[in-house]
């Protein structure tokens, strides 16, 4: 079984500032995909960024961009510029694959992130 | 508009009750996943269905039933309700088949037990 821990709770920024949400996840897996969701009040999951495991390079979406430390077991994001709207729960989630086409995610706790004007 | 198209959005309802919550995926998609998410035990996967067919199955409790209709709708069906059950169903949907890009949320049903 897959575990997934966000360590930080809670966290807050200074708009134009940059934060960095961490992530740990535990598995026997070797294929697997890590994502980054977004939970906006609007309570909509909102896919953030996606990161295959086999490919050493961290991925990045304008001003969201990973740490992928596979050894370690470490998937941080990272969010530059910080913007009033990145304000909402960021979930991190595990996903084996196994190309038999199931698709479970296994989700952190979750981490409410406020951008302070 | 993610393309999953969940109702209804908002459902009260009280103890020993039966509700169904219904799913239509993204169009395309063969997959479809539902999801519980409650403040005691955040997000956690229920059930998968592909194509018409159960392919996975989570911490789905007895009470609770699921299927996929040939047009790939779903349904989530929860009987003998319990206050515990309040929580926000979501529904994913993904091609399905190969690599799972592609896995889109719908805006979720708040169920509220009474």
């Amino acid at each position: 079984a897959q575990t997934v821990t966000q360590s930080q709770p809670e966290m807050s920024v200074q708009e134009a500032e940059t934060v960095t949400l961490s992530c740990t996840y535990d598995t026997s897996e070797s294929n697997y995909y890590l994502f980054w969701y977004k939970q906006p009040p609007s309570r909509q999951m909102i896919l953030v960024i996606r990161q295959e495991a086999y490919k050493q390079q961290n991925a990045t979406e304008n001003r969201f961009s990973v740490n992928f430390q596979k050894a370690a077991k470490s998937f941080s994001l990272k969010i530059s510029d910080s913007q009033l709207g990145d304000t909402a729960m960021y979930f991190c989630a595990f996903l084996p694959y196994s190309g038999a086409g199931s698709y479970q995610l296994t989700f952190g706790k979750g981490t409410k992130l406020s951008v302070i004007p | 508009d993610s393309g999953v198209t969940q109702t209804p959005k908002h459902l009260i309802t009280a103890t020993g009750q039966r509700v169904t919550l219904r799913c239509s995926p993204r169009s395309g998609d063969l997959s479809v996943y539902w999801y519980q998410q409650s403040l005691d035990q955040g997000l956690q996967f229920l059930i998968q269905y592909y194509n018409g067919e159960e392919r996975a199955k989570g911490n789905i409790l007895e009470r609770f039933s699921a299927q996929q209709f040939p047009d790939l709708h779903s349904e989530l069906n929860l009987s003998s309700l319990e206050l515990g059950d309040s929580a926000l169903y979501f529904c994913a949907s993904s091609p399905g088949g190969g690599r799972p890009y592609g896995y889109t949320f719908g805006s979720g049903t708040r169920l509220t037990v009474v």
